[in-house]
């Protein structure tokens, strides 16, 4: 197993395009977790998935933003009409949660990231 | 609900001292884990060290040790040895009942030669 990847590494768009992200998790890994991470701060969660189902996702996550993890697999982030305030590094893990109180013990794994730049 | 706070933005140290960085939480929960990880420029996190909350013994990783008190919801990492790849942006991170990790703002750590 080759970790977590995540495509692309770098995307720059126009303000008010649509980007999409890809992440691709340890395969055994049954969650997966997309963060937000701005330039001199630390990761803020989005959402997360078990399996293919959404579990939580945060206030951050404006209607703008969608993501999906089709049979539980990959994952897709999606932002609609970009804005400036979007530019980002936007970070990808996964873990194995075998029961409710297993509290991260297996850990999480994070992917390189994908950086966008809204200009 | 749970912050994590660090209240060193930067930090340094000469090669092959030790250092350590601080780091402050607040929960109500019980039972959590804490965690370091270590983020290189322009790579991706690596988890340094973990600490399970019902453990009174700190963990150790090699170079790296916490001081962990949980009475006071501190959480420190000590870095012995420093060497240059050690150089990095630290930050630290809690997990408790939704399993998802909330991070603080990150120290950065300078390593010179």
């Amino acid at each position: 197993d080759t970790g977590v990847s995540q495509d692309p590494r770098h995307k720059i768009t126009k303000r008010g395009q649509n980007v999409t992200f890809r992440c691709d998790p340890i395969s055994e890994h049954n969650r997966l977790y997309w963060y937000r991470q701005t330039l001199g701060q630390g990761p803020e969660f989005l959402t997360y998935f078990q399996n293919e189902a959404q579990l939580e996702k945060s206030r951050l996550l404006s209607d703008r933003f969608s993501a999906e993890r089709p049979k539980g697999s990959f994952s897709t982030l999606e932002i609609q009409r970009t804005e400036q305030g979007d530019s980002a590094m936007y970070l990808c893990a996964s873990s194995l949660v075998r029961a409710a109180k297993d509290r991260g013990s297996y850990g999480y794994t994070f992917g390189s990231g994908t950086r966008l730049t809204v200009v | 609900a749970q912050t994590v706070t660090q209240s060193q933005p930067e930090m340094s140290v000469q090669e092959a001292e030790t250092v350590t960085l601080s780091c402050t939480y607040d929960t109500s929960e019980s039972d959590y884990y804490l965690f370091w990880y270590k983020q290189p420029p322009s790579r991706q996190m690596i988890l340094v060290i973990r600490q399970e909350a019902y453990k009174q013994q700190n963990a150790t990783e090699n170079r790296f040790s916490v001081n962990f008190q949980k009475a006071a919801k501190s959480f420190s990492l000590k870095i012995s040895d420093s060497q240059l790849g050690d150089a990095a942006m630290y930050f630290c991170a809690y997990t408790g009942a939704t399993n998802k990790l909330i991070f603080g703002t990150g120290t950065l750590l300078a390593v010179q030669p």
